[in-house]
């Protein structure tokens, strides 16, 4: 079936460096994707709407030039997190919804990056 | 921003017994659906009910959902100490034209399973 790819799953990075995470969708096309962060013991709050082609949409309290997020294609979204700090250190996860008629449109997660800032 | 609210918080219970966690939420919606989440790990996806759906079925798992009084349940059955994990309801809102469809997540429900 349809399968989000996250890369990497774990990366560790100095503070004040850049650190890039990839969302794939493999078997699908996906227009809008999305990001999410979720603290220790806390829910996952949206982040951003990666929208392919255009800026993504950020949801209130969310720093677009810290976290800059790209859809360059239909099958990527890349999220940058820039001059990271040890506050940053989170789980980012991604999702894109499957629009075609044939999945029903449903929306699948990748497996969730976690991010250290040291 | 987080429109559902789930109890309880946490849930300890001895393994063979039922657990039940609850999710109420407060948009309309198309679909809500049911995630866990063990400790350090990803989603999994448990299972979805749909608007104009009032009791699903899975393996151990049942899902209710009462959209006049916008809330879900999701019962386990026979628990097993495997169960433990952090479940979490989430919402995919109903679609209005120019918006982007996303799930809004609840806060989540720690279950410990004691063997």
């Amino acid at each position: 079936g349809a399968v989000v790819s996250q890369h990497p799953s774990r990366v560790i990075c100095k503070s004040g460096t850049s650190v890039k995470i990839e969302c794939r969708s493999l078997d699908f096309q996906a227009t809008t994707m999305f990001w999410y962060r979720q603290f220790p013991k806390q829910s996952l709050m949206l982040m951003a709407t990666s929208n392919e082609g255009s800026k993504a949409t950020y949801e209130q309290g969310v720093e677009k030039d810290k976290f800059l997020i790209n859809h360059a294609s239909l099958t990527l979204s890349t999220l940058t997190v820039t001059s990271a700090h040890p506050e940053d250190s989170s789980f980012y996860i991604c999702s894109a919804r499957d629009t075609s008629s044939f999945s029903g449109n449903t929306i699948y997660f990748g497996e969730g990056s976690w991010l250290t800032v040291v | 921003s987080q429109q559902g609210e789930e109890d309880p918080q946490a849930l300890s219970i001895q393994e063979g017994e039922n657990a039940t966690m609850n999710c109420s939420y407060k948009t309309s919606i198309n679909n809500l659906q049911w995630y866990r989440q063990n400790s350090g790990r990803g989603l999994v996806h448990l299972i979805l009910i749909r608007s104009n759906e009032r009791e699903k079925h899975s393996g151990r798992l049942r899902v209710t959902l009462d959209t006049s009084k916008k809330s879900s349940s999701l019962l386990i059955t026979a628990s097993r100490a495997a169960d433990t994990a952090s479940y979490f309801c989430a919402t995919d809102a109903e679609w209005w034209e120019g918006s982007a469809r996303q799930l809004t997540f609840g806060s989540g429900t720690q279950l410990t399973v004691l063997p």
